[in-house]
């Protein structure tokens, strides 16, 4: 089945500790994203990547960190920097830029203890 | 920042009526997408909607777009319970290479 993995589900942090997101997709997509949405509210863009070995900052990249080596991932580091990491992350992939819809995963629940 | 504002914030109907949902944005677009999102859950697209088309139908769903209001509508025809979810617009503003998304619209229907 084509589609877009996010792992793990549910993740837990340590004050001071970076942790990685993963996400995968096989629907050879040359565009991805990372989206953050805070309870009740919208998806905010922390980094997007049109092609492999390229990535541009979104709204609220300070933080985060992301690598595009290979087209099927696109991996978010949450490192110690990032104040107040706790949210649901989402990543997704389009066909290209904003024209056509975007293709989320199921999202990962990042909490701080 | 937030390209889309949906309104209301928050909506309550019974099974068989109709949902209205609207969306304000700022800039000009490309195209104009509405997404649902059940709780906890990804996004999953339900219909795209062009700069130069004024309305589009998909099963129930009926979307209109007025860009010199810079305004959509997404209305959901003979609700059902399975509808609840929230409802985002999201818009592709020319010169940007990511969608932005607004707040959202949370759709409760009561069976």
């Amino acid at each position: 089945d084509g589609g877009i993995t996010q792992s793990p589900k549910y993740l837990f942090r340590k004050e001071g500790q970076n942790v990685t997101l993963s996400c995968e997709q096989n629907l050879n997509h040359d565009a991805m994203y990372w989206y953050r949405q805070d309870p009740g509210q919208g998806l905010r863009l922390i980094y997007y990547s049109q092609i492999v070995n390229d990535f541009q900052k979104g709204d609220i990249a300070e933080g985060y960190s992301v690598s595009r080596e290979k087209k099927e991932s696109f991996p978010l580091t949450v490192t110690s920097a990032q104040k107040n990491p706790t949210a649901f992350y989402l990543c997704a992939s389009s066909v290209d830029r904003v024209n056509t819809e975007a293709f989320f995963g199921q999202g990962t629940r990042l909490t701080v203890v | 920042s937030q390209q889309g504002e949906e309104d209301p914030q928050a909506l309550s109907i019974q099974e068989g009526e109709n949902a209205t949902m609207n969306c304000s944005y700022k800039t000009s677009i490309n195209n104009l997408q509405w997404y649902r999102q059940n709780s906890g859950r990804g996004l999953v697209h339900l219909i795209l909607i062009r700069s130069n088309e004024r309305e589009k139908h998909s099963g129930r769903l009926r979307v209109t777009l007025d860009t010199s209001k810079k305004s959509s509508s997404l209305l959901i025809t003979a609700s059902r319970a399975a509808d609840t979810a929230s409802y985002f617009c999201a818009t592709g503003p020319t010169g940007r290479r990511a969608l932005t998304f607004g707040s959202g619209t949370r759709l409760q229907v009561q069976p």
